[in-house]
């Protein structure tokens, strides 16, 4: 089955700590993307990726890194700098900048 | 002013009614328009995706699109207990540096009971 995976589901970390969220598709898409989720809130973008070895910030990269080594995969670390970390993190891909955005199933992290 | 606007409800109806979602937008750059919904702690699924304005129909879903009001709606007919989800809108423009953007309305909470 051709889709998104985010792992883990939940995630705890104690402040200070930097913590890395997978994400991997096998849709063989070029774009892919990471949301922040909040509770009544949109989607906020926090980095992009068109191509490997390539991405840009989103609206909300601050305390945030990523890396796209590979065209499949394209973690995030939340480092210790980001001061609200706990959220819901969604990553995404499309085919395109035009294209439809899927979405992988997310992972929750808290912040203990 | 958001960029983009919608009801957070919640919204409560007898299965099989009709329901109506909303979003207006304030950025004519806006060309293509999706809705997504969105299961308790699960990630967003593409319900619908319109480019510029007109209507389209999957099934029970139909979204509208009206540029010229900058307002978009999903109707939903004969709606189930399953259609019972969160409801997103997005938009994005088409070109220049900012086409993989969406922006993103808050969610409408939808129940339906049975």
């Amino acid at each position: 089955d051709g889709g998104i995976t985010q792992s883990p589901k939940y995630l705890f970390r104690k402040e200070g700590q930097n913590v890395t969220l997978s994400c991997e598709q096998n849709l063989n898409h070029d774009a892919m993307y990471w949301y922040r989720q909040d509770p009544g809130q949109g989607l906020r973008l926090i980095y992009y990726s068109q191509i490997v070895n390539d991405f840009q910030k989103g609206d909300i990269a601050e305390g945030y890194s990523v890396s796209r080594e590979k065209k499949e995969s394209f973690p995030l670390t939340v480092t210790s700098a980001q001061k609200n970390p706990t959220a819901f993190y969604l990553c995404a891909s499309s085919q395109t900048g035009l294209g439809e955005q899927f979405f992988g199933p997310g992972t929750r992290l808290t912040v203990l | 002013q958001k960029e983009v606007e919608q009801d957070p409800g919640p919204l409560s109806v007898p299965e099989g009614a009709i329901v109506s979602l909303n979003c207006t937008y304030s950025n004519s750059a806006f060309q293509y328009f999706m809705w997504y919904r969105q299961y308790s702690r699960k990630g967003p699924e593409l319900l619908m995706y319109t480019y510029s304005s007109g209507n389209k129909e999957d099934g029970r879903f139909t979204a509208q699109v009206d540029k010229s009001s900058k307002y978009i709606s999903l109707f939903i007919r004969d709606s189930q207990p399953s259609d019972s989800a969160t409801y997103l809108c997005a938009m994005k423009r088409d070109s220049g540096g900012s086409n993989y953007k969406l922006t993103f309305g808050k969610g409408t909470l939808l129940t339906v009971n049975p």
